[in-house]
């Protein structure tokens, strides 16, 4: 059964760089698109951007300009990079898995992590 | 973008009572709409998926329709477990787009 586990720091200042990794197991990372989704306090369900396990990407247009993510097949693992945070980006990142770009639902969900930007 | 709209936002209901939560796309997805249950501290969790298929592992109860721009999911008969939050999402289309939850309480 494959599990996804989302690593990083939990709390950054206005202005860093916020890096997340979500690591797989239990199966491979490869033929899969891997999503990375986030949630504010209290608040729905933002799509962030996937990474195909070839490295080919697309992002969400409302964080485009900061957001960059990567694929390591060897360790199973993918990436999450997001420049310039404000409280704004403050959000629980959840990494997911889907088996197309579109036309599938994601499944199964990492447990997902808190991430807080504060001075 | 794709805009979901979901209603309610908020429902009170009853173990046992038959529930339905409405879900609308700003243009038509055709079956490419996917429900999520939300626990307090949890993942979402895939119920349905592509409109009317039920993910594996998840009760009967539940159920999924429509196509074109207006999506239901039903809950036949509601158990304990069942009272939590519910999202729609499309996949139609990029960027992938929830709705904004359905709040599903204990009356």
């Amino acid at each position: 059964q494959v599990q996804l586990q989302e690593s990083g720091p939990g709390l950054l200042k206005p202005s860093e760089t916020l890096s997340l990794t979500c690591t797989v197991s239990g199966g491979s990372i490869s033929s899969y698109y891997w999503s990375w989704i986030r949630q504010p306090p209290g608040k729905g369900l933002e799509w962030i951007g996937y990474i195909f396990y070839t490295g080919s990407t697309n992002y969400n247009p409302s964080l485009k300009s900061r957001v960059t993510m990567s694929v390591d097949t060897y360790n199973n693992q993918f990436s999450l990079k997001v420049t310039s945070v404000t409280a704004a980006d403050t959000a629980v990142y959840y990494c997911a898995r889907h088996p197309s770009a579109t036309g599938a639902g994601f499944d199964p969900w990492g447990q997902g992590i808190l991430v807080t930007v504060s001075s | 973008d794709i805009q979901m709209t979901q209603s309610p936002s908020s429902l009170s209901a009853s173990v046992g009572d038959r529930v339905t939560i409405t879900c609308r796309a700003s243009q038509s997805i055709s079956s490419s709409l996917n429900w999520y249950q939300q626990k307090p501290g949890k993942a979402p969790n895939l119920l349905i998926y592509g409109a009317s298929s039920l993910q594996s592992g998840v009760p009967s109860r539940f159920s999924g329709g429509g196509s074109g721009t207006y999506f239901t999911l039903t809950i036949s008969s509601l158990h304990p477990e069942d009272f939590a939050t519910y999202y729609c999402q499309q996949s139609y289309s990029l960027p992938h787009t929830f709705g904004q939850g359905t709040r599903l309480d204990i009356k």
